[in-house]
């Protein structure tokens, strides 16, 4: 069975900070690994995915990686600013099964001004 | 943002009582879902479609049903409501472009039953 789990839970660092989540996962069968922002009360908002067969994605000041031997993930967030606090989730989509997608808990960021 | 809308957004019921949550998308995606968000449990699929009239159970099935007759809509039921539904409901879509299967969220749903 899947398990995704997402470390540090909550996070505070002061703005102008780099900073590194990180999502470990359980099976290494995946068809591919997504990283969501979510704002209090808000749906999710999807910042990056990673096909299986890709090692990185980049968007402006976020960089993903994937190491799906070890089955790790990162986000990577550079310069952080206040407006990027947020719940950052990661979710793993298997390549069997339905190809049903499984949550980490989520990490918490504060981004102090 | 991805062409999607859930109705109602908020919603009070009482135990016992039958609940339909709709979803309806614009992007004309083959895949939907839903999940619900608890704290402690983060975000748990309850059922998903790949298409018109196929649907298959997520890992938190019991107690809902869905129905898709067209492609953008798709409707998660509680028959009979319980206080341990009382929960936020996500619709998503996902379809094989680009970045294949790349989810997109709805804003939500917050129900309350009491």
């Amino acid at each position: 069975k899947q398990e995704v789990t997402q470390i540090p839970a909550a996070l505070s660092v002061p703005e102008g900070e780099n900073l590194v989540l990180n999502c470990s996962f359980t099976d290494s069968a995946i068809y591919n690994l997504q990283w969501f922002r979510q704002d209090p009360g808000k749906g999710l908002t999807s910042l990056l995915l990673i096909q299986s067969s890709q090692r990185e994605q980049t968007s402006g000041r976020l960089n993903a990686s994937l190491d799906k031997s070890s089955g790790r993930s990162t986000l990577y967030i550079a310069a952080s600013q206040p407006g990027d606090s947020a719940t950052y989730l990661c979710a793993v989509r298997r390549n069997t099964g339905g190809f049903k997608t499984i949550f980490g808990a989520g990490t918490r960021l504060f981004v102090k001004a | 943002d991805a062409g999607i809308t859930q109705s109602p957004r908020h919603k009070v019921t009482e135990t016992g009582t039958p609940v339909t949550l709709r979803c309806h998308q614009t992007e004309n995606h083959r895949y939907m879902y839903w999940y619900r968000q608890d704290p402690g449990h983060g975000l748990r699929l309850i059922h998903y479609s790949y298409g018109v009239k196929d649907t298959d159970k997520g890992e938190v099935s019991d107690g809902y049903s869905v129905s898709r007759s067209k492609t953008e809509d798709f409707l998660l039921t509680l028959e009979s409501a319980t206080s341990s539904q009382t929960s936020v409901y996500f619709c998503a879509i996902s379809g094989f472009s680009g970045p294949s299967y790349e989810q997109y969220f709805g804003p939500g749903t917050r129900l309350t039953v009491t």
